[in-house]
């Protein structure tokens, strides 16, 4: 049983360029939540999604920053016009149940942005 | 507003000796608390949790209790070896997903 995949691991951005990142949950798994991590910080929560439909987005920035999770293929995290700001790591998690049990995390992406 | 504190200072100690992690929190009534661990490069990988009407949780050489009465979680790492030298991450459940304390990296020394 894979476990959660993100890709791609390392992302390098110039500042006004978009980034793309993707997240396959674990099989049978429909909950997708995202996470950012700054150096030395602990992980922020970001927006929780199911199939189709955004649950809460409360903790990503209204402006630039949108995400998915499409009936089919990967969930998408999207960074509009990236600055330096954005530069961190980010991590998806996926669960079984529509309640924060444990969660199971991918490895991250490593976006800087230059 | 809702916080969570874990001791931001590294934690070493010998190996074979038992090491305490420290979460406090403030503001707060959660339902449950989950431990995770977390190496660099890498993402979290769960450990533990434990339910508010339950004073201790045990996993192999892990044990976990939850007092919320003082807001406060103690994770104990028993005859700790080098490879459990990592950033351990306490995690409480929030309104929709989890709210997570910075971290305490413990460092086992052979």
């Amino acid at each position: 049983n894979a476990g959660v995949m993100q890709n791609p691991r390392h992302l390098v951005r110039r500042r006004g360029q978009e980034a793309r990142l993707r997240c396959s949950p674990m099989k049978g798994h429909s909950h997708v939540y995202w996470y950012r991590q700054l150096p030395e910080e602990g992980l922020k929560f970001m927006v929780y999604l199911q199939k189709e439909n955004i649950i809460d987005e409360s903790g990503m920035p209204k402006e630039r920053f949108s995400a998915e999770f499409p009936k089919e293929g990967p969930s998408i995290l999207r960074i509009q016009q990236v600055v330096r700001g954005d530069s961190a790591a980010y991590f998806c998690a996926s669960s079984p149940r529509d309640e924060p049990y444990e969660q199971y995390f991918g490895p991250g992406t490593r976006l800087t942005v230059t | 507003s809702q916080k969570i504190e874990q001791n931001s200072e590294a934690l070493n100690i010998q190996e074979g000796k038992t090491a305490t992690l420290t979460c406090n929190y403030t503001n707060y009534s959660p339902a449950y608390l989950q431990w995770y661990r977390q190496d660099p490069g890498r993402g979290p990988v769960f450990l533990l949790l434990i339910r508010e009407n339950e004073k201790e949780k045990r996993k192999e050489r892990l044990k976990v209790t939850f007092d919320t009465t003082l807001k406060q979680s103690l994770f104990h790492i028993t005859a700790s070896q080098p490879a459990d030298s990592a950033t351990y991450l306490c995690a409480l459940e929030g309104r929709r997903a989890l709210t997570f304390g910075s971290g305490t990296r413990l460092q086992v020394q052979p």
